[in-house]
């Protein structure tokens, strides 16, 4: 299984602020990285898909880059809104694998 | 408008077998490249992925679970069924279906998740 690393997996930061979170991919999965956002007591909420793709509805702050074993995900200008858990997932290989979540809270 | 609702038991004993229902409308698994999984949460933890099957009725497992684990589709009912058998309290978790359509326009990612259901196993 591939195994998927996120880093950090908590962080603190300022409405206003611009964050990066790290997903590190245990062998290379190309550009077949998707990023999710989950606010406490909702399914989660597909953010970025394949490394880099916005979808529909989701703010232009938020924008993803990578490929490889190495992505990064990039908020721009954080809302309060934003502050949620976030994680990254594979979808190279079946089983499909998530990252431990990455917890972004108010400082 | 794509819609994926989960149903259960939000309760199970310990060694019972847990069957859980997907039924979804907006699409069909009938269409090539639609598919639906399965993904729990534990309380407070990570996301994990347990099974997928497909339109062609191709079926896949968690590597860890794949001896507990059965998943089959009703695409009259649209809908699509997850067993785990010999419940434990570590299966205590939120369970999730959620869509990944390959002519979506969001590639193999899952766009588009039911609100879950919380099953607690507890003797």
């Amino acid at each position: 299984d591939i195994q998927m690393t996120q880093s950090p997996s908590s962080l603190s930061a300022s409405v206003g602020d611009r964050v990066t979170i790290s997903c590190r991919a245990s062998q290379s999965i190309r550009s077949y990285l998707n990023w999710y956002q989950q606010k406490p007591g909702k399914a989660p909420k597909l953010l970025i898909y394949a490394a880099s793709g916005l979808p529909g509805g989701v703010p232009s702050r938020f924008s993803g880059s990578g490929s490889g074993t190495d992505f990064t995900l990039t908020i721009s200008g954080l809302q309060p809104e934003d502050f949620a858990t976030y994680y990254c997932q594979q979808s190279f290989s079946t089983p499909r694998t998530f990252g431990q979540g990455t917890k972004l809270e108010i400082k | 408008q794509v819609t994926l609702r989960e149903s259960g038991p939000a309760l199970v004993k310990p060694t019972q077998t847990l069957t859980l229902t997907c039924t979804f409308s907006g699409f069909s698994l009938s269409t090539s490249g639609m598919c639906v999984s399965w993904i729990r949460q534990p309380p407070g933890k990570a996301l994990e992925w347990l099974a997928r099957i497909d339109w062609d009725d191709g079926k896949y497992y968690s590597t860890s679970l794949q001896t507990r684990l059965t998943i089959s589709k009703d695409t009259s009912k649209s809908q699509v069924v997850l067993t785990l058998t010999n419940m434990d309290a570590a299966d205590t978790a939120t369970y999730y279906c959620a869509r990944t359509g390959l002519s979506s326009g969001y590639g193999v990612a899952f766009d588009y998740w039911g609100q879950g259901t919380l099953v607690t196993v507890s003797s």
